[in-house]
């Protein structure tokens, strides 16, 4: 099965400042079916990206996905209170769907 | 308005079967989708458990192939999950989802429900 390899752990930042995330897969993704989600505690996950690069409805337009093949990258361009949650990657094209282990991204 | 809930015991006895039911309101799961089952613990993280086509086809992870039974119950507008033999490492917060498949993302997610496996 595809390892999925999340960088930071943890990601200390500021309201209004840029934040990116890190997911290497240790192979390549098929499809690049890389999804990525936000869980806040006590919560479900929910979908922001899904195929790399595609945001779910509703998505504010600062969450953005980015990358193919086995790195991808998601930004979030400023950051607001709502937005410090863990954020997770999937793969879904290569059963079993895999996830990393998560990015905390919390206040600095 | 789509929804999904998850309902069943809260607490399973080692070498039992955890038995958990997702009823799906707002749609009947008979017309589309896959729907599927993710779990999530503090040791494994988010796991897919595996996935059934609205037409019933289902798909299963390989490491839990041996102990899951997935089905669905379009009179109720329900799917359900069964694990047989459960331990300790079966402790987790337990979703449904819909569209958990090799071609779609999970875009809608229950509540969660929790379920601890001891004596």
């Amino acid at each position: 099965e595809i390892v999925l390899t999340q960088s930071p752990g943890t990601l200390s930042l500021s309201p209004g400042e840029r934040a990116t995330l890190s997911c290497r897969a240790s192979q390549s993704v098929s499809s690049n079916y890389l999804a990525w989600f936000q869980q806040k505690p006590g919560q479900s996950p929910r979908l922001l990206i899904y195929a790399a690069s595609n945001r779910d409805g509703g998505v504010p337009d600062r969450f953005s996905g980015s990358g193919s093949g086995t790195d991808f990258t998601l930004t979030i361009s400023r950051l607001e209170p709502e937005d410090f949650a863990v954020y997770y990657c999937q793969q879904y094209g290569s059963p079993p769907g895999t996830f990393g282990q998560g990015t905390k991204v919390e206040i600095k | 308005q789509m929804q999904l809930q998850e309902s069943g015991p809260g607490l399973v006895k080692p070498s039992e079967t955890l038995s958990l039911t997702c009823t799906v309101s707002g749609f009947s799961i008979s017309s589309a989708y896959y729907w599927g089952w993710i779990r999530q613990s503090p040791g494994k993280g988010l796991e897919w458990i595996g996935s059934i086509h609205h037409r019933g086809n289902t798909y299963y992870n390989p490491s839990l192939q041996s102990r899951v039974t997935m089905s669905l119950d379009t009179s109720k507008n329900q799917f359900s999950l069964n694990l047989a033999s459960v331990t300790a490492a079966d402790t987790a917060v337990y979703y449904c989802a819909r569209g958990v498949s090799s071609i779609s993302a999970a875009g809608l997610w229950g509540q969660g429900t929790r379920v601890t496996v001891s004596s």
